[in-house]
């Protein structure tokens, strides 16, 4: 069954404090690893999307990196508006398109 | 703004009613899909369609049920609603059916009183 697992639940920061987010997936044949971030009453905000081990993404403080059975999170020197819960979600299979997500890493960061 | 509009924001009702949840996507996108989002279960996949075709299929219960009309909006139906049917409904759009990013809306927050 495919599965994904996103670790720690919850990560609280001081402002500057670098870290990373973990996701570790079980799919039979990855098509495309997802990260999102949802802020509370809003829906998930597209960050990157990666599609083979070793790819990276950037985007201001966040690094998005990818190997056969993970994905990490890089949030470098976070400030208090990076606060918010951020998703994992893979496509798998031939033909598979709909997203299968974890269940989020709640991030604050406070000044 | 992603561009999804998802109507209305909120729904209160009551066991054994119906209701219908909105989704306009994101201009020039094909492809709709339809997520439930709980405080246990996460956020998880329910149905998907595809230039007015259904697409793909996950969860979704007996009582739920999708359409995507010709302008390419989508509806939501769901029926003799129970207390576990609470939850947050999203819909989200991407250009087709491949591994391209899925834009999400803000939600629709079902309560069932």
């Amino acid at each position: 069954e495919d599965q994904v697992t996103q670790s720690p639940e919850a990560l609280r920061l001081q402002e500057g404090e670098s870290s990373s987010l973990n996701c570790s997936y079980t799919v039979s044949g990855l098509r495309g690893l997802f990260w999102y971030r949802q802020d509370p009453g809003k829906g998930p905000e597209f960050l990157f999307t990666l599609y083979s081990a070793g790819e990276e993404k950037e985007k201001e403080r966040l690094k998005a990196t990818l190997t056969k059975k993970e994905s990490f999170l890089h949030i470098t020197a976070p400030k208090p508006e990076d606060s918010a819960t951020y998703l994992c979600a893979v496509q798998a299979g031939q033909a598979g398109t709909a997203l299968i997500f974890g269940k989020g890493t709640t991030l604050s960061v406070s000044s | 703004d992603s561009g999804v509009t998802q109507t209305p924001k909120h729904l209160i009702t009551a066991t054994g009613q119906r209701v219908t949840l909105r989704c306009s996507p994101r201009s020039g996108d094909l492809s709709v899909y339809w997520y439930q989002q709980s405080l246990d279960q996460g956020l998880q996949f329910l149905i998907q369609y595809y230039n007015g075709e259904e697409r793909a299929k996950g969860n979704i219960l007996e009582r739920f049920s999708a359409q995507q009309f010709p302008d390419l909006h989508s509806e939501l139906n769901l029926s003799s609603l129970e207390l576990g049917d609470s939850a947050l409904y999203f819909c989200a759009s991407s250009e087709d059916y491949s591994n391209q990013p899925q834009h999400f809306g803000d939600g629709t927050r079902l309560s069932i009183l």
